[in-house]
């Protein structure tokens, strides 16, 4: 089965610098990859999400890009603030196994003002 | 997105027992699952809730463990059953929409709870 992989799994970072977390997934027949925000005692929140026949996708200070050759995609935050420390996860899903998510382990950011 | 509403949000129970979560939904969707979200840990599905059938389970989930409901097409049951400290977890529903042509999958707030 599918398998993700992300790292870090902690990043500190300084208000208004970028941070950048990267996942990579065994199923080349995946096809999805949603990004997502889990603040402490919520649900997670579907940020952003890319398919497989895009290779980059912008909304405001958010960014993902997917290498299919390499299985990798990367979330990236640009002029990151307080409000964006939180654990972030990435997922893998295919379309035979329409909405399951493979998650991966998560990152926890944390921006210091 | 669609607005999820998920019944308790946080519980205390006695090993033996048993809970039923509840998931409601303000639309109608095809699909709906169960994730567990064990402490500090990821998010691992435990099954589909399919309307009308049985639900499809994931391997290391069995239905007698956590049987699941769907009886229409906005709200779904989990139970944790014969409950251990072991399964001391957030479950979390979440729904597949068709949102601008492609499916996008969103989640409740989750159940948060402890075994004793």
């Amino acid at each position: 089965g599918e398998n993700v992989e992300q790292h870090p799994s902690t990043l500190s970072v300084q208000e208004g610098d970028s941070a950048v977390i990267k996942c990579t997934y065994s199923d080349s027949a995946s096809n999805y990859f949603p990004w997502y925000k889990q603040e402490l005692g919520k649900g997670p929140q579907l940020i952003i999400d890319i398919r497989s026949n895009v290779g980059e996708k912008k909304d405001q200070r958010i960014a993902v890009t997917l290498n299919k050759t390499a299985k990798h995609f990367s979330l990236h935050i640009t002029e990151t603030q307080p409000e964006d420390s939180a654990v972030y996860f990435c997922a893998a899903s295919k379309g035979d196994s329409w909405g399951k998510l493979q998650f991966g382990a998560g990152t926890q950011v944390v921006v210091t003002p | 997105s669609a607005v999820i509403s998920q019944k308790p949000s946080r519980d205390i129970c006695q090993r033996g027992t048993s809970l039923t979560i509840q998931c409601q939904v303000d639309s109608q969707v095809t699909m709906m699952f169960w994730y567990r979200q064990q402490p500090g840990q990821s998010l691992t599905l435990i099954a589909t809730a399919n309307q009308g059938s049985e639900a499809t389970y994931e391997s290391g989930f069995v239905i007698d463990k956590f049987p699941i409901s769907r009886p229409n097409l906005t709200f779904s049951t989990l139970t944790v059953s014969n409950m251990s400290p072991e399964d001391s977890s957030i479950y979390l529903c979440s729904v597949d929409i068709s949102s601008r042509g492609s499916n996008e999958q969103f989640f409740g707030p989750g159940t948060r709870l402890t075994v004793l």
